[in-house]
């Protein structure tokens, strides 16, 4: 089967930095993505991998390694707007459209 | 703000009511999606249009009925209701189901609770 792994919450201080990992067993990948969710508001894309190495963006950073099945987001100068869940997203190899889904990663960020 | 836009933001409703739910976007992708979510836990997928084209539905009950009527917009008429119905209904659109690096942008949702 299909599964993603990510760790079900995470405390952070501001302006420091944290690292939230994802793993994901699957039958093959088509990329993958992070998305960042504030409690009852939509899910907002953030990064996309698809080969193996790390994507820059800002203070966000997301690096992928596929012969480990290994994903992780990288948030920098931590905000106490980042609080929010972050959720960790794979491509259905047998249906590409279609996303599979990790629980999602609480980040609590305190002063 | 997201450019998907989604109404109304809140829907309370009894069990025996018809309402439904609006999505919009105007950013010319050509694949929306419907999604539900409970609290703490990821999306689940509920239809996924193609070109104005129902082409996923997973094993979604018959009381929620989607509708495409042109490329911009998602309906989902909701009907007979359950209360385990209540969730947050988000849809989201993506420029072409099957180009693969292209993410999904999200409405906001609306927040439905069944009395």
């Amino acid at each position: 089967g299909q599964n993603i792994d990510q760790p079900t919450e995470m405390t952070a201080t501001e302006g420091a930095i944290v690292q939230i990992n994802c793993t994901y067993q699957t039958s093959g990948f088509n990329g993958l993505f992070w998305y960042q969710q504030h409690a009852g508001e939509a899910p907002t894309f953030l990064s996309y991998n698809v080969l193996d190495g790390l994507e820059e963006k800002g203070r966000f950073s997301s690096f992928l390694s596929r012969s480990k099945g290994y994903s992780y987001l990288l948030l920098k100068e931590l905000q106490m707007k980042d609080s929010a869940s972050y959720l960790c997203a794979v491509r259905d190899p047998d249906s590409n459209y279609q996303l599979i889904w990790g629980a999602g990663t609480k980040l609590i960020i305190k002063p | 703000d997201t450019e998907v836009t989604q109404t109304p933001k809140h829907l309370v409703m009894g069990m025996t009511n018809k309402k439904s739910l609006k999505c919009e976007q105007h950013m010319g992708h050509r694949a929306m999606y419907w999604y539900k979510q409970k609290a703490k836990k990821p999306p689940e997928l509920m239809f996924v249009y193609s070109y104005e084209k129902l082409s996923i539905n997973e094993s979604v009950p018959s009381r929620f009925s989607p509708e495409c009527p042109n490329s911009s917009l998602l309906n989902l008429h909701l009907h007979a209701l359950q209360p385990e119905d209540s969730a947050l209904y988000l849809c989201a659109s993506s420029q072409d189901r099957e180009l693969s690096n292209q993410p999904q942008h999200f409405g906001d949702g609306t927040r439905l609770s069944i009395l």
